[in-house]
């Protein structure tokens, strides 16, 4: 059984650019949570989705949007790209919106 | 902030051991989960204990909660060196997580 997937791997950027990650979650999960990890601190809370709906949101502006396709696979979209949104993005799929959080591996974005 | 926040930032022992780390929030929670993160990697989930546990075990690790005080440990015992790695709690309220910002443990062989 795999677990979460997340492409791609690693990402360089141009600030004001756009950019698009993936999550796959584990089979027979339906919630995914999207979370932004600067170097040396804890993951931030993004924003959570479940049936296909954004469910919590973060303290994150409307620069990060997501979607969740029917097959609970989840998008995160970042618009005009910071320095600052530098990070470690993680993704992170459960049973249900209050269970235990399986993660993937992370997507490193560099915005330079 | 509504985050946890992890004591110590870091802690060094020697292998045998047993390693202490304790975190402390500001809401009511649904319920309280710890993670280990190996340099910079993906989070592995270790033990979730609910708002109405009060203790929580699973092989070498014990978790307690106090609701009250707000605050949960996480205790390792006989510690390994493939311990070594960052150790984050992470509150649930309402379905939002919040993290805080780690204990780096290193263990010595």
């Amino acid at each position: 059984d795999a677990g979460v997937t997340q492409s791609p791997t690693h990402l360089i950027k141009t600030r004001g650019q756009q950019v698009t990650l993936r999550c796959s979650p584990k089979s027979g999960h339906d919630t995914v949570s999207w979370y932004q990890q600067a170097l040396g601190q804890g993951p931030q809370f993004i924003f959570q989705y479940y049936e296909e709906e954004e469910r919590q949101r973060g303290n994150f502006p409307d620069r990060f949007s997501g979607h969740q396709f029917p097959n609970y696979s989840s998008e995160l979209n970042v618009n005009a790209l910071l320095l600052g949104d530098s990070a470690l993005y993680l993704c992170a799929s459960s049973l249900d919106p209050r269970g235990q959080g399986y993660f993937g591996p992370g997507t490193r974005l560099t915005v330079t | 902030s509504q985050q946890g926040e992890e004591d110590p930032q870091a802690l060094s022992i020697q292998e045998g051991e047993n390693a202490t780390m304790n975190c402390s929030y500001k809401t009511s929670i649904n319920n309280l989960q710890w993670y280990r993160q190996n340099s910079g990697r993906g989070l592995v989930h270790l033990i979730l204990i609910r708002s109405n546990e009060r203790e929580k075990h699973s092989g070498r690790l014990r978790v307690t909660l106090d609701t009250s005080k707000k605050s949960s440990s996480l205790l390792i015992t006989a510690s390994r060196a493939a311990d070594t790695a960052s150790y984050f709690c992470a509150t649930n309220n309402f379905n939002k997580f919040y993290f805080g910002s780690g204990t780096k443990l290193n263990v010595k062989p």
